[in-house]
């Protein structure tokens, strides 16, 4: 069985302070994707990354970071200079290749509120 | 491109009624899946399909039928509602990228109420 942990509820912050998603996983497989969703108020999924489990380099994208490390089963999602746009639910997600299984085992997810 | 299709929008049911949700992709996705979306639950998975004519359940599959004939299409079926089913309920396709990776695209949602 696979798990996500996303242990923070919720989150304030104020503009331009940096925020970091804290996300946890648990699988057996030795093959395995993890992924970052947005979802803005307005109700869609966003996609924002996906990590398969041969690659700890660490990524940025702009604003955005996300910190893979193996040995703690960690997939940290950070936010540089947090805007107001930023606030949404944010879910972390894992998918395992174990008998070939197409499943995505979702966090349940950290709300992140951008004060202005 | 339209990518996933999903209707309606929004649906209040009676209880016992049945509907079926609809849900369409133009990327000639192999994978589809529906989720369901629960304040703190996170979005569980309820069916899923690796290709036409083949499907398989989820997490949460009791109470819910699906099918599919076609690549492009998969619908998911409430042949009973229930108030437990009120929820948001998201279709999702997603392909290979080599070496078993996938991309995963989702449709707008369903808001379904049961009363």
């Amino acid at each position: 069985a696979q798990k996500v942990t996303q242990a923070q509820t919720e989150i304030s912050v104020v503009e331009k302070e940096d925020v970091t998603l804290d996300c946890v996983y648990e699988t057996r497989d030795t093959t395995y994707y993890l992924f970052w969703y947005k979802q803005p108020p307005s109700g869609e999924l966003v996609f924002l990354i996906r990590r398969n489990s041969f690659d700890e380099q660490n990524e940025i994208s702009g604003r955005y970071s996300w910190n893979f490390q193996k040995s703690t089963s960690s997939f940290n999602f950070t936010i540089t200079a947090s805007q107001v746009v930023d606030s949404a639910v944010y879910f972390c997600a894992l998918r395992g290749d174990s008998g070939g299984y197409q499943k995505v085992t979702f966090g349940t997810g950290t709300k992140l509120q951008v004060i202005p | 491109n339209a990518g996933v299709t999903q209707t309606p929008k929004f649906q209040v049911l009676k209880t016992g009624q049945s509907m079926t949700l609809q849900c369409a992709q133009d990327m000639n996705h192999e994978y589809m899946s529906w989720y369901r979306q629960d304040p703190g639950m996170g979005l569980r998975l309820i069916h899923y399909s690796v290709g036409a004519g083949i499907t398989d359940q989820g997490e949460v599959p009791n109470g819910y039928n699906v099918s599919r004939s076609t690549t492009e299409d998969f619908p998911l079926r409430l042949l009973s509602a229930a108030p437990s089913q009120t929820s948001v309920y998201f279709c999702a396709s997603s392909y290979f990228l080599g070496q078993g990776d996938t991309e995963a695209f989702f449709g707008q949602g369903t808001r379904l109420t049961v009363v």
